[in-house]
């Protein structure tokens, strides 16, 4: 079976500062990862996907993440916060050639940016 | 930027009392969905739709549940007879038909729902 795995809940860092939020899956089959955001009384956005080809993917508001096959990880990173980047953030799998848009989703990592 | 839209953002009901949480999607989106969130657990799939019919339904999607696209545009999820573990953040999403393989989803802003 699929899973996804956020190890941290919460992450406080102070802003501008680098951030790295970890996401590990687990899957006998190809899949294809993301991660959201979720702004306070906001919905899912999308930040950025890993379909295929460059492991390194870049998304919107500075953040990228790098699809790590060998370690089973899609860790988000961001050289430099803002306080605007205080959110939960969603780590995602699809798989195989599903039509069916199941994503299975980890537990959310609160990114706390501090002045 | 196109928007799926939900409605209402929240509402209160009391156990066992019918509930209907609507949902506009994209206008050329193909495929339906709604995910469900309690509060500080995970994001839950619950229900796929295409062609005017269910593609899959998850374990939490029982008899209780049902969805409909009664004109085209909105999307609905029914809660038959609510119960206290009902209580949850609702999100639906769409796609359309490009990217099937991928399923990258647009999410709505969700629709809270509290169960008295």
């Amino acid at each position: 079976a699929q899973s996804v795995t956020q190890l941290d809940s919460q992450v406080p860092v102070f802003e501008e500062a680098p951030v790295e939020l970890r996401c590990n899956y687990s899957s006998s089959v190809s899949v294809y990862l993301f991660w959201y955001v979720q702004y306070p009384n906001q919905g899912l956005q999308l930040l950025l996907k890993y379909l295929s080809g460059s492991t390194l993917v870049k998304g919107i508001n500075g953040f990228e993440a790098e699809f790590n096959k060998s370690q089973t990880s899609f860790h988000l990173r961001k050289p430099s916060v803002h306080i605007s980047d205080t959110a939960e953030y969603f780590c995602a799998l699809s798989y195989g050639s599903s039509n069916t848009g199941k994503l299975i989703f980890g537990q959310g990592t609160t990114l706390q940016v501090k002045p | 930027e196109p928007e799926v839209t939900q409605t209402p953002s929240h509402q209160v009901t009391q156990m066992g009392q019918e509930v209907i949480l609507r949902c506009v999607p994209i206008s050329n989106h193909l495929y339906f969905y709604w995910y469900r969130q309690i509060l500080g657990q995970k994001v839950e799939f619950l229900v796929s739709f295409y062609n005017n019919e269910i593609s899959e339904k998850s374990e939490i999607f029982d008899d209780q549940f049902s969805v409909e696209r009664p004109d085209g545009s909105n999307f609905t999820l029914k809660i038959r007879s609510t119960k206290l573990e009902d209580s949850a953040m609702y999100f639906c999403a769409s796609k359309n038909g490009r990217s099937s393989g991928a399923n990258v989803l647009t999410f709505g802003a969700g629709s809270r729902l509290t169960v008295l």
